[in-house]
């Protein structure tokens, strides 16, 4: 089983700070998936396939990585991208999870 | 425009089972694969299992093996997770979402409370 470190598990950002949430696999993958959840919400697809931006996500959003490490980076904070944000591999069965980070703002 | 509704919120004895399901709405259900990950209260996203309705193959974690099992219905576009052997640990949101077009998990359901409680 692949295992996903994510890191920060928590972090609070000022607006128009960079942030970055890091995604490590514990094996090689091909592509990295990241969801955004709300509370009391459904998880939302944000970014497909390590880089490309779900409908609708701002491209104030990137994503990058290969191999072992993934990224997911704002370019400027904005309020309402406070939420927990997970990244997923589909690389080998079983799928899994990282842990989550949970972003809040300053 | 795809949409997945999935049941009502459970509340169950232990040891007993439920079943769930997930209505596509938009679109034939054999056009994904159909996955559900479970979400326990404050905590995060775990995988459970999908299945090919096209097929009825499945794939499972390890963990959910002897704990649930995933069917589908074409004629009613409809899949369904039961979980057997129901205990606190299981009480838990369900979500059911999809592996396809446009992307992986890009349709999910609103989610499904399992309450386990005597």
């Amino acid at each position: 089983e692949i295992v996903l470190t994510q890191s920060p598990t928590t972090m609070a950002a000022s607006p128009g700070e960079k942030v970055t949430i890091t995604c490590r696999a514990s094996s090689s993958v091909s592509y990295m998936h990241w969801f955004q959840q709300k509370s009391g919400t459904s998880p939302k697809p944000w970014i497909y396939d390590t880089s490309k931006l779900a409908s609708g996500v701002p491209d104030r959003f990137s994503g990058s990585g290969s191999g072992t490490s993934y990224s997911l980076t704002i370019s400027s904070m904005e309020a309402e991208d406070a939420a927990t944000y997970y990244c997923l591999q589909r690389s080998s069965y079983p799928l899994t999870f990282g842990s989550g980070t949970k972003l809040e703002i300053k | 425009e795809v949409q997945l509704q999935q049941s009502g919120a459970e509340l169950v004895r232990p040891g007993t089972s439920v079943k769930l399901s997930c209505k596509v709405s938009g679109d034939t259900i054999i056009a994904y694969y159909m996955h559900f990950v479970k979400q326990r209260p404050g905590q995060g996203l775990e995988w459970i299992g999908r299945i090919d309705p096209e097929d009825d193959s499945t794939k499972y974690a390890k963990k959910f093996k002897n704990k649930a099992t995933l069917t589908a219905d074409t004629s009613s576009n409809t899949a369904y997770l039961k979980l057997s052997s129901l205990t606190s640990e299981d009480t838990a949101t369900y979500f059911c979402t999809t592996e396809g077009y446009p992307g992986m998990f890009a349709y999910w359901g609103q989610g499904t409370l399992v309450t386990v409680s005597s």
